[in-house]
């Protein structure tokens, strides 16, 4: 383990489906990033939070909705996804949000919408 | 912004051979510049950085070479094994959030 933990690790889920993702630091990092994993983008960010402040939304459809609701936990919480939304998603976290260290990602949630 | 361009995407290469992974960017302000690892069903994992104030860093088989000028950095890996097959990101930070590259598929053929 990395020390960045994601749940569930698999998840298939129907278009009207409600569900959520959840990652868990312990590190003592104070930014945390969802990013999405594709075969046409390998590594998409979508968003961050730095000391639990959204910094960046990276055009990201409403349909997906992030959470952060203290500095060890971030959330994704997903509704009304489309088949193309199938993808890894792979949560991180650093010391802070503007890049001055290395970032420690979890395993991922490989996500299929059907 | 940053942009940061990885060559090449794939590469194959011998067992016991070297590999060699170039990448560019843009912002003369980044200075920190890591190098991920990622293995079938894993995250990426950090396997080595470098920082702007020095020009190589080495960490037994692997190295990372950071042209400053050029704005390029290099990660070398000597006497290859198979478990180096992965896909190896390169990302430039400092100024803003990491920017990565778009990745190379690395297989090593026994």
């Amino acid at each position: 383990e990395t020390g960045v933990t994601q749940t569930p690790r698999h998840l298939v889920m129907g278009m009207t489906n409600k569900k959520s993702l959840k990652c868990e630091q312990h590190l003592g990092h104070n930014a945390m990033y969802w990013y999405k994993q594709s075969a046409k983008k390998p590594l998409e960010l979508m968003f961050v939070y730095n000391f639990k402040e959204q910094t960046e939304n990276n055009s990201v459809p409403s349909r997906f909705s992030p959470e952060c609701p203290n500095s060890s936990h971030l959330f994704l919480h997903l509704h009304t996804l489309q088949p193309e939304d199938s993808a890894l998603y792979l949560c991180a976290s650093s010391q802070d949000g503007w890049g001055n260290y290395g970032y420690t990602f979890g395993s991922g949630t490989r996500l299929t919408v059907v | 912004g940053e942009n940061v361009e990885q060559h090449p995407s794939t590469l194959s290469v011998q067992e016991g051979d070297s590999a060699v992974i170039k990448c560019t960017y843009s912002d003369s302000a980044s200075n920190y510049f890591p190098w991920y690892k990622q293995e079938l069903g894993k995250g990426p994992q950090l396997i080595i950085d470098i920082r702007s104030n020095v020009g190589e860093k080495k960490d037994q088989r692997i190295a990372v070479t950071l042209n400053k000028t050029a704005k390029h950095f290099s990660l070398h890996i000597t006497e290859t094994q198979p478990e180096d097959s992965a896909v190896y990101f390169c990302a430039a930070g400092g100024a803003q959030k990491l920017v990565f590259g778009q990745g190379t598929r690395l297989t090593i053929n026994p």
